[in-house]
């Protein structure tokens, strides 16, 4: 099974409209989450970080973490087309000494003109 | 913003043969990730690097597998000899810290014929 699963695999949203991602780690161990975004023939990019419960916003990006069912999820607010990319959620250790990120299968979103 | 250069962004070998990839991680950063990702699949941390040493391997990070940064220079990752499974992109990151952001470059798309 793996570490980290993100749903769903792909998401269409028209321009302006709301994009909601979620990302689920079946370790108790990965506590400290990342999103990342990958446009095509690029690297993945940070988005954003979160490592406490509750809201992070950046911007028109919203991550929200529960530690306690280990969800985390990423709303894009007013959706545009530059938005389209692939959605990795990335999670690490750090107390156990391990520092690797640990990527989901990513979501694939497409925001429509 | 910081950018991660990787050369070449495609290799076409034999099985058997040796290949050296090339990053250019961020000046002023300390770590030094590669990462593996097959067409379709997510992305797998294969090794960390920090003043000279292999920080961190997973499972993946063979013995065919080597990492070297001589002074300062690029950051590479070796393959010899190179096998069938190692076809894939192969994504090299940096960060200043231990728990910071990871800045990915474009990757390089490795085929072994």
């Amino acid at each position: 099974q793996q570490k980290v699963q993100q749903s769903p695999e792909s998401l269409s949203v028209p321009e302006g409209g709301m994009a909601s991602l979620n990302c689920t780690s079946s370790d108790r161990n990965f506590q400290y989450f990342w999103w990342y975004r990958q446009h095509s023939g690029e690297g993945p990019k940070a988005l954003m970080s979160i490592f406490s419960d509750g809201d992070k916003k950046e911007g028109r990006f919203t991550a929200h973490l529960n530690k306690a069912s280990l969800h985390v999820s990423l709303h894009i607010r007013d959706s545009q087309p530059s938005d389209s990319a692939l959605y990795f959620c990335a999670a690490s250790e750090h107390d156990s000494g391990s520092w690797q990120l640990i990527f989901g299968s990513g979501t694939q979103l497409t925001v429509m003109p | 913003g910081p950018k991660v250069l990787q050369i070449p962004s495609h290799q076409i070998i034999d099985m058997g043969q040796m290949v050296t990839l090339n990053c250019d991680p961020v000046s002023n950063h300390l770590y030094f990730y590669w990462y593996k990702q097959i067409l379709g699949q997510q992305m797998e941390f294969l090794v960390n690097f920090y003043n000279g040493k292999v920080m961190e391997k997973s499972k993946l990070f063979k013995d065919q597998f080597s990492v070297e940064r001589p002074d300062g220079s690029y950051f590479t990752l070796k393959i010899q000899p190179t096998a069938l499974e190692d076809s894939a992109v192969y994504f090299c990151a940096s960060s200043s810290g231990l728990g910071y952001e990871q800045y990915f470059g474009p990757g390089t798309r490795l085929t072994v014929l």
